[in-house]
């Protein structure tokens, strides 16, 4: 089954730094991978996904990026942090070629960025 | 626009109590359904799923969700629940035939069971 890592578990940034969280995934190839937030009181917002390297999809226009350098590396980024950015982060997997119907996703624990 | 309402934020039981978390959706076609729980310490999984077929559907640990059309609800239940339920409970749905960058989630259900 799959595994996903995501780190640092916590982060503290002040507003204006960069921000870098990771995702690796284990167990699958040619992943499906997304990038969620979820801020207090509100569900999960997918903010991006990727069906392949170097193919990055945006749900939502925001302060944020995303990479997929290697097939299973996943990197949300930001050259500069908003107050906004606050938030939890979960990155999520899914196999490649298989719909929300097939196939569940499987997240990693998350990262809980706050920016001061 | 599609959406998800979970309208029971925070649900505190006592042990052996039944449950039943709400959840409405607002979609113009199709949909499968899903149930995501998040134990404290550990990720967010799939509890159950609904695509087709029988509305009643099972899940692990004694859950079921039941989808009701002419409601678009899809709730979930427990006869019996016990302190190991204690976590956060997502809602989320789907258009058929669509991917999960199509997928909804709902705001969450805190649940904490007492002992």
């Amino acid at each position: 089954s799959q595994t996903i890592h995501q780190w640092p578990a916590t982060l503290v940034q002040p507003v204006g730094s960069p921000l870098s969280l990771e995702c690796t995934v284990e167990g699958t190839s040619n992943p499906n991978l997304y990038w969620y937030r979820q801020a207090a009181g509100r569900g999960l917002q997918l903010l991006f996904y990727s069906v392949g390297i170097g193919q990055i999809s945006s749900e939502v226009p925001q302060n944020l990026s995303a990479s997929r350098p290697q097939d299973r590396q996943f990197i949300l980024s930001s050259k500069k942090l908003l107050l906004s950015d606050s938030g939890f982060y979960l990155c999520a997997s899914q196999g490649q070629g298989t719909s929300s119907y097939n196939s569940p996703l499987h997240f990693g624990n998350g990262t809980r960025l706050t920016v001061t | 626009a599609q959406s998800v309402s979970q309208h029971n934020h925070h649900v505190i039981l006592s042990e052996a109590a039944s449950l039943e978390l709400g959840c409405n959706y607002s979609y113009g076609g199709t949909v499968n359904l899903f149930w995501y729980v998040q134990y404290p310490g550990q990720h967010l999984q799939l509890l159950l799923k609904y695509f087709s077929g029988d509305p009643l559907v099972k899940g692990i640990k004694g859950f079921e969700a039941e989808f009701i059309k002419s409601k678009f609800s899809f709730n979930l239940r427990k006869p019996s629940v016990q302190w190991s339920d204690t976590a956060e409970y997502f809602c989320a749905v789907n258009l058929r035939n669509f991917g999960n960058e199509k997928l909804t989630f709902g705001t969450g259900t805190r649940l904490t069971i007492i002992p």
